[in-house]
């Protein structure tokens, strides 16, 4: 079945790096954009980071440009999110989603992962 | 940035009303907004997608409405596998954001 796995992460010191992992299946991974979301203990949803199905374009939010890179292996059908210098408000479950993209029209992120827990703390 | 608010943050309602959520984008999005449902400790699960259409599967006492900056979105008979937190987001151009959460609750 349709399916994202997050994986790698973990308990990392302030200013230390952290590569989240997302391994997709079920689907032709290379035809879709994916999305990176987290959400902060007890609070809101917060989109980070998408990257196009061929690479070629990724955008951030800009809390967290210049500090993370979000990549794909279409090789592997796996997304990657590389989080460097973290900081007690990267701190999240950071969840991997699909773009369901059909004939000119976006229909949302239809498939999500169940989350990975980032805790940045020393 | 497109900024997305939400009302009310929290909404207490019995099994069998018919609640409604609203989203206003700070600018127009023409339709694309999507409205998430999310339970304690799962991930999100899509409902609606582009303004008003609901995904396959999703049961059809959810609706969803609006263009432009003003969206709505509405379950025609609470169940009690409805409550939960419902978000909306914005695609119409980066950063997706989203609203900052409704949490409809039992009263």
């Amino acid at each position: 079945q349709v399916q994202l796995v997050e994986s790698g992460g973990g308990v990392v010191q302030p200013g230390k790096s952290l590569r989240l992992s997302c391994a997709a299946s079920g689907f032709m991974f290379s035809r879709n954009a994916m999305h990176w979301v987290r959400q902060a203990p007890g609070k809101g949803l917060e989109w980070v980071a998408v990257i196009s199905s061929d690479e070629r374009n990724k955008y951030y939010a800009d809390s967290v440009k210049g500090q993370f890179t979000i990549s794909r292996d279409n090789s592997k059908n796996t997304l990657y999110l590389q989080m460097n210098s973290l900081g007690i408000d990267d701190t999240a479950v950071y969840y991997c989603a699909r773009e369901d993209y059909r004939s000119g029209t976006i229909y949302g992120m239809d498939v999500w992962g169940q989350g990975t827990t980032v805790t940045v703390s020393s | 940035d497109i900024q997305m608010t939400q009302s009310p943050s929290t909404l207490s309602a019995s099994l069998g009303d018919r609640v409604t959520i609203t989203c206003r984008a700070s600018q127009s999005i023409s339709s694309w907004l999507a409205w998430y449902q999310q339970k304690p400790g799962k991930a999100p699960k899509l409902l609606i997608y582009k303004a008003s259409s609901l995904k396959t599967g999703v049961p059809s006492r959810f609706s969803g409405s609006g263009s432009g900056t003003e969206f709505t979105l509405t379950i025609g008979s609470l169940q009690a596998d409805d409550f939960a937190t419902y978000y909306c987001q914005h695609y119409n151009s980066y950063p997706y954001t989203f609203g900052q959460g409704t949490w409809l609750e039992i009263k």
